[in-house]
């Protein structure tokens, strides 16, 4: 079946960085593009950029695209997303999720979330 | 960016109703529309794609409708598991974007 399981949580100080995974399986990695969605405390997800593994082309939200960095490693049918110079309003729970590939830009299958802490 | 713009915010209706949220596009999106449930403390699921297609495993109570900037979600025969927030996705154009949610609570 269709997994993707991410990281654990993360407490980060202002200024640094965090790095979550999402190891996917049940399907082929290179097949699907992985988006990554966000979500603070009590707000609306907010998309941050999606990546295609098969050639690891990447698109951000310009909100992000100074401060994100969005790969992968096909040998692990893993994506990763490194947001940096991290600030409090980052905290909150970063989700990966799989694209259907239905043209719509769909997400058919999500990771279990990571919450990211930024706290001094 | 497209702005998507839900109403109501929340609502509370009971068991068996009929409940339908509103979606708004700020430009016209087609049928670039998808909507999702999600819980508390829970990854969002996809229920309906490009606008009215019902996701696999999705009960057919849940339906979806419209086109171009106006778009409505319908939960037919409201069950107890169907009270979360509802959140529409514009997959026309990037960066993709989402309204604020719709919460559905028991009456």
């Amino acid at each position: 079946q269709v997994q993707l399981v991410q990281s654990g949580a993360e407490v980060k100080k202002p200024g640094a960085s965090v790095k979550v995974a999402c190891k996917t399986s049940g399907y082929t990695f290179t097949s699907h593009a992985t988006h990554w969605v966000r979500q603070a405390p009590g707000q609306r997800l907010e998309w941050m950029g999606w990546i295609n593994a098969a050639n690891g082309n990447t698109k951000y939200s310009e909100k992000f695209q100074a401060r994100v960095t969005i790969t992968s490693d096909t040998s692990a049918n893993t994506a990763y997303m490194e947001l940096s110079s991290l600030r409090s309003e980052d905290t909150a729970v970063y989700y990966c999720a799989r694209d259907k590939e239905g043209g719509y830009k769909e997400f058919d299958y999500w990771g279990q979330g990571t919450l990211v802490t930024v706290s001094s | 960016d497209i702005q998507m713009t839900q109403s109501p915010s929340s609502l509370s209706a009971s068991v068996g109703d009929r409940v339908t949220i509103t979606c708004r596009a700020s430009q016209s999106i087609s049928s670039y529309l998808n909507w999702y449930q999600q819980k508390p403390g829970k990854a969002p699921k996809l229920l309906i794609y490009a606008a009215s297609s019902l996701q696999s495993g999705v009960p057919s109570g849940f339906s979806g409708g419209g086109s171009g900037t106006d778009f409505t979600l319908t939960i037919y025969n409201l069950q107890p598991e169907d009270f979360a927030t509802y959140y529409c996705q514009q997959g026309y154009s990037s960066p993709l974007t989402f309204g604020e949610g719709t919460r559905v609570e028991i009456k």
